[in-house]
């Protein structure tokens, strides 16, 4: 079946400094990979989506500057968050699709920032 | 920018059979309807989708009203472990032909025994 792997589960960074998180897909060519924010709220926000052979597009509010991606080949997808402030915590969510199919989602990278 | 809307909590016992509305009154044609539940600690783990047809899976009854306005998504004999958060969702074209999906705030449902 279809899975996606994401490391680390949690992080804690001190404000000011990045952190990397990966995001692994197994059993399926993951083409298009997009990376979500799930805030303590429960609110999701689309950061970005990277499409192999296609430039990443941000949404608005987020930038390449602040959460460079890459998308090197059809099973890895990373994201970084460069200085990162109280307002980045939350659960970072990797979804992996193949083609125009089904979004696949790993079980997220949380982020707590002291 | 969610485009459906949910109620949100529902209540239901084990063995009922849930019924979980979503309206999405400002569909567009190409858009489809997809169905994500969430755990607590975990990612959202896909239902079902659909785009005009009613559709049928080991999950659920995914029910599309005519007009494409409103969907429900129907859970069959529930048991403690469909409690979560189920999510409406559209699939929502980019200009470049790229699939986006856009999150609203969810039905937390709450199965008791």
């Amino acid at each position: 079946g279809a899975l996606v792997y994401q490391y680390p589960r949690r992080t804690i960074c001190k404000s000011g400094t990045s952190m990397r998180m990966e995001c692994q897909a197994v059993g399926f060519q993951a083409t298009s990979v997009a990376w979500y924010r799930q805030s303590p709220q429960k609110t999701f926000e689309l950061i970005a989506l990277s499409t192999v052979n296609s430039a990443i597009k941000y949404e608005q509010n987020f930038t390449q500057e602040k959460f460079p991606i890459s998308h090197p080949n059809l099973s890895f997808s990373s994201m970084t968050v460069l200085n990162a402030y109280l307002e980045d915590r939350g659960l970072y969510l990797c979804g992996a699709r193949p083609g125009q199919g089904t979004l696949y989602f790993g079980a997220g990278t949380r982020l707590s920032v002291l | 920018d969610a485009k459906t809307t949910q109620p949100d909590s529902m209540e239901s016992t084990e063995g009922e059979t849930v019924h979980l509305p979503c309206s999405h009154a400002t569909i567009s044609g190409n858009e489809y309807i997809y169905w994500y539940r969430q755990v607590p600690l975990q990612g959202p783990e896909y239902v079902t989708h659909g785009l005009q047809q009613n559709t049928t899976n080991s999950m659920a009854f995914l029910a599309i009203a005519s007009d494409r306005k409103s969907s429900t998504l129907i859970l069959p004999h529930v048991s403690l472990r469909d409690a979560a958060v189920y999510h409406c969702i559209l699939r929502v074209l980019n200009q470049g032909g790229s699939a986006k999906l856009i999150f609203g705030e969810g039905t937390k449902l709450t199965v008791s025994s």
